[in-house]
């Protein structure tokens, strides 16, 4: 069973503009959430997180945001540069319960910056 | 700084064969470490996850097992690998106490014949 889905296997976006990028979880233990970046033939890399006690955090062009009663998250990327072309997936976690100590990833949405 | 290691990074192993992946982090002491396989086409799917020497939780049934012999090293093995096991395999290392922020190895791929 998917508690994390990202429905957007795939985003194309011009260099500058913004890159939005969506996270729907079904889990409502879920207290934490993550994206990670990752590039081809490598592990995955930390990009930017949100407590649930929150509903914005903002990292340079990197802005997450929560919404908890709809239970989505979104990343957007602004403005969107072509070493940004990668997969993105959405993670989350509980402190409580099965989800304690885990992530529960997402498929990925592979982004494209074109020039 | 921390670092994880992974080796190796492909590897091609016929059907009915053994596996052993090999992860190591440097530069941390307890650890928590991760093993996570990602299909074609598919998300990072939880395999195996470790707070202590010794101390192994198995997320799903499979053909795999998972061993910590040093509070540093996370191994993963099988006796007889199935074409199934097929992936792209990642380690993982976060701090103990907050499994939040995990750090990832360079994976290996893994292809069976």
């Amino acid at each position: 069973d998917q508690q994390v889905k990202q429905n957007s296997p795939s985003l194309s976006v011009q260099e500058g503009r913004i890159s939005i990028l969506n996270c729907d979880y079904t889990n409502s233990m879920f207290d934490y959430f993550l994206w990670y970046k990752k590039y081809p033939a490598e592990g995955p890399t930390f990009l930017i997180s949100i407590s649930s006690i929150k509903d914005k955090n903002e990292d340079g062009r990197f802005t997450v945001f929560l919404n908890k009663s709809a239970k989505h998250l979104s990343l957007h990327i602004v403005p969107s540069q072509p070493g940004d072309s990668a997969v993105y997936f959405c993670a989350a976690s509980g402190s409580v319960g099965d989800s304690w100590g885990k992530l529960q990833f997402g498929a990925g949405t592979q982004v494209v910056v074109t020039p | 700084s921390q670092t994880i290691h992974q080796w190796p990074a492909t590897l091609v192993q016929p059907v009915g064969s053994p596996l052993s992946l090999e992860c190591t982090v440097e530069g941390t002491s307890n650890p928590n470490l991760y093993w996570y396989r990602q299909a074609a086409g598919r998300g990072l799917q939880l395999l195996f996850y470790s707070v202590g020497i010794g101390q192994i939780s198995s997320e799903v049934p499979q053909n795999l097992s998972a061993s910590r012999p040093q509070d540093r090293q996370f191994i993963l093995s099988s006796k007889k690998l199935l074409l199934s096991d097929s992936g792209f395999y990642l380690c993982a290392w976060s701090v103990l106490g907050n499994s939040y922020e995990q750090y990832f190895g360079p994976g290996t791929r893994l292809t069976v014949t």
